[in-house]
């Protein structure tokens, strides 16, 4: 069975911190991987990784992925009350027909920035 | 752009009552999807369309059913609701050249006593 692993599954920080989150995948028919942020509604999309060591940055986030080991991490620097939130991952697989972009999601890891 | 639009926001039914999640987003997207999110995990994917006409289960299809009859819109629909139904559903679309890219509508909290 396919399965995304996220972790922590909740973390408290103070602002100015460093945070690292962690996401493990077994999937078949592996595509991509994917980063999301949950506020208060709706994910919104943050990165997608497709090839090991390759770090993909935006500001104060970045994210690396590990083909060879299963995993991703991403990695938020001087963090801010604005980035309390849940942070998902999904891994893209070819799995339900073969049609792109089906996503396996994991819980999340929630992320709270205390002043 | 409106982007991605649910209806509704929230709604309350009783066993065995049906109903209809309305979803349409006007960015002209190719793929749409529909997820379901239960408290404390992640998303979990019911169905899912390529295109108007064409759709497809995904992990959790049972109790549930979809059309798409045009691009713009996606409507899923419960059939006999059990409180197992009870969860947050999103519905998604994307593009054919980036479909991991998601874009969610804000969510419909369904509670099915």
């Amino acid at each position: 069975e396919d399965k995304v692993v996220q972790s922590p599954l909740s973390l408290v920080v103070h602002e100015g911190d460093t945070v690292t989150l962690n996401c493990s995948y077994e999937v078949t028919n592996f595509r991509s991987l994917l980063w999301y942020k949950q506020e208060k509604k709706a994910p919104t999309f943050l990165f997608m990784l497709t090839s090991s060591g390759i770090e993909k940055k935006s500001g104060r986030l970045s994210s690396i992925l590990d083909k060879k080991e299963l995993f991703s991490i991403l990695n938020i620097t001087a963090t801010q009350t604005g980035d309390s939130a849940i942070y998902l991952c999904a891994v893209e697989t070819l799995n339900y027909g073969g049609s792109q972009g089906n996503l396996i999601f994991g819980k999340g890891t929630k992320l709270s920035v205390k002043p | 752009n409106a982007g991605v639009t649910q209806t509704p926001k929230f709604r309350i039914l009783k066993i065995g009552q049906s109903m209809t999640l309305q979803c349409a987003q006007d960015m002209n997207h190719n793929y749409m999807y529909w997820y379901r999110q239960d408290p404390g995990m992640g998303l979990k994917l019911i169905y899912y369309s390529v295109g108007a006409g064409i759709t497809d289960k995904g992990e959790v299809p049972n109790g549930y059913n979809v059309s798409r009859s045009t691009t713009e819109d996606f409507p899923l629909r419960l059939e006999l609701a059990a409180p197992s139904q009870t969860s947050v559903y999103f519905c998604a679309s994307g593009m054919i050249a980036r479909p991991y890219e998601q874009y969610f509508g804000p969510g419909t909290r369904l509670t099915v006593t």
